[in-house]
């Protein structure tokens, strides 16, 4: 099954409004990433926390990584409607393998 | 201009017949993956390279092959595509030479149809 499972899986908020997207994983990691992409287009970092860090910053964004119950969270605050997309989270173990969710759909209505 | 890219973007074929999707990487990356990406399943993991001449079985790589001859290319091979393999498929490199403990920079992705 995949490492990373986000919810919700869609998520319909007003402009203006913080969308706030959830990712839960199983196994041991070096880091967790979060990830945009605009409908059937290539994949866009946005931030990565590494395993040691429980909170990280990035203009609007703000994620959050809670390693005992292996869960982190994007938040969007004062979302746009350029802010409509798919957003991913994947999670990085010694492996060398990258895994990632299925994915939150968000729209942002005008 | 730093990029990932793909060719074909756009590639219908039929059950069989071999192709190859081109990667290109130009930031000196040594960690490169395809990836590829299913309504309700999201991406998932073909295969991977650590570096030239190290390749790794991501989670899905029945009926695929992969090389990496050089640091700068990583393609991916179907010997006998079968309509299963119908998807949009994604190359991706990073700097990383532990892991992808970096950022991953994605190509533009390659639609395949195989009919």
């Amino acid at each position: 099954s995949q490492q990373g499972e986000e919810d919700p899986q869609a998520l319909s908020i007003q402009e203006g409004e913080n969308a706030t997207m959830n990712c839960s994983y199983k196994t041991s990691i070096n880091n967790l990433q979060w990830y945009r992409q605009n409908s059937g287009r290539g994949l866009v970092h946005l931030i990565l926390i590494r395993s040691n860090e429980r909170e990280k910053h990035s203009g609007r964004l703000r994620v959050t990584l809670d390693t005992s119950k292996k869960s982190s969270s994007l938040l969007i605050t004062a979302s746009r409607a350029a802010d409509t997309a798919s957003y991913f989270c994947a999670t990085s173990s010694n492996t060398g393998k990258l895994i990632f969710g299925q994915g939150t759909t968000l729209q942002v209505k005008p | 201009e730093a990029q990932v890219t793909q060719n074909p973007r756009y590639l219908i074929t039929v059950t069989g017949k071999k192709l190859t999707v081109t990667c290109s990487q130009n930031m000196n990356h040594e960690y490169m993956s395809w990836y590829r990406q299913d309504p309700g399943l999201g991406l998932r993991q073909i295969y991977y390279s650590m570096n030239v001449e190290v390749t790794d079985k991501g989670d899905v790589p029945e009926g695929y092959k992969v090389s990496r001859k050089e640091k700068r290319n990583f393609p991916l091979i179907l010997e006998s595509p079968s309509p299963n393999q119908t998807s949009l498929y994604f190359c991706a490199s990073s700097l990383s030479r532990g892991g992808p403990r970096d950022t991953q920079y994605f190509g533009p992705g390659t639609r395949l149809t195989v009919l």
